[in-house]
């Protein structure tokens, strides 16, 4: 059974960068046929894919136009953990931020309400 | 980027009947290389993540009940649920994978008439 636990801060002050974590249990984050997203929801904005990372004899990113240039996704092999960081946040960053796996999004994290405010 | 557009944005339909929820993408998501559409159908009820329910269009995730089912090829697409249940009202998103960036419909509503 795969389990996605994200963990990282819920209040970021503009300008600031956010960051937030998704630990993996039940696969691995080196899996040759996985891949792993992050995807926000907000009212303005509905459900917003934000960029994924994957392997495939070696490490691919993609990333939403949307968010490129401040968005950075890693992976952590030692800790089966891959990682969002977004850089200067601005309240418009304002959503829960879910990790999950997969093109067809099969398993997700429980969601982590990420506030940008001063 | 390939648009979802689903309607109705709510629906109210009565204990036991049938709800249908239509789903179209502003290009064809036919997997030309498997025959396949890239086309997935989940649940999202408050406080959740939303739940897998279909993907290729038509296969039922695991233990999604079977009243729920999903159809369509190239651009339209429908979930349907063939008799519905209390448990049943949450909001409902179509999602194409046929490429980057992945996209959403903006949901709709199913309630209870």
């Amino acid at each position: 059974q795969v389990q996605l636990q994200q963990s990282g801060p819920g209040l970021v002050k503009p300008s600031q960068t956010l960051s937030l974590t998704c630990a993996i249990s039940g696969d691995s984050v080196s899996s040759n046929s996985a891949t792993w997203h992050w995807i926000r929801q907000s009212p303005s904005r509905g459900l917003e894919w934000l960029g994924r990372t994957y392997y495939r004899s070696k490490w691919y990113n993609d990333y939403a136009v949307s968010v490129t240039g401040r968005i950075t996704i890693n992976p952590d092999t030692s800790k089966n953990q891959f990682s969002l960081q977004l850089n200067s946040v601005t309240p418009e960053d304002t959503a829960v931020y879910y990790c999950a796996r997969y093109r067809y999004f099969d398993y997700w994290g429980q969601g982590t309400l990420v506030t940008v405010s001063s | 980027d390939i648009v979802m557009t689903q309607s109705p944005d709510s629906l109210a339909v009565s204990l036991g009947e049938r709800a249908t929820i239509n789903c179209r993408s502003s290009q064809t998501v036919l997997y030309s290389s498997n025959n396949k559409n890239c086309l997935a159908w989940y649940q999202q009820k408050p406080g959740q993540p939303p739940k897998l329910l279909i993907y290729w269009a038509s296969t039922r995730e695991s233990g999604v009940p079977d009243r729920f089912s999903g159809s369509g090829s190239g651009t339209d697409f429908t979930l349907t649920i063939s008799s519905l249940q209390a448990e049943d009202v949450a909001v409902y998103y179509c999602q194409q994978y046929y490429s980057t960036p992945y996209t959403f419909g903006q949901g709709t509503k199913l309630e209870i008439k």
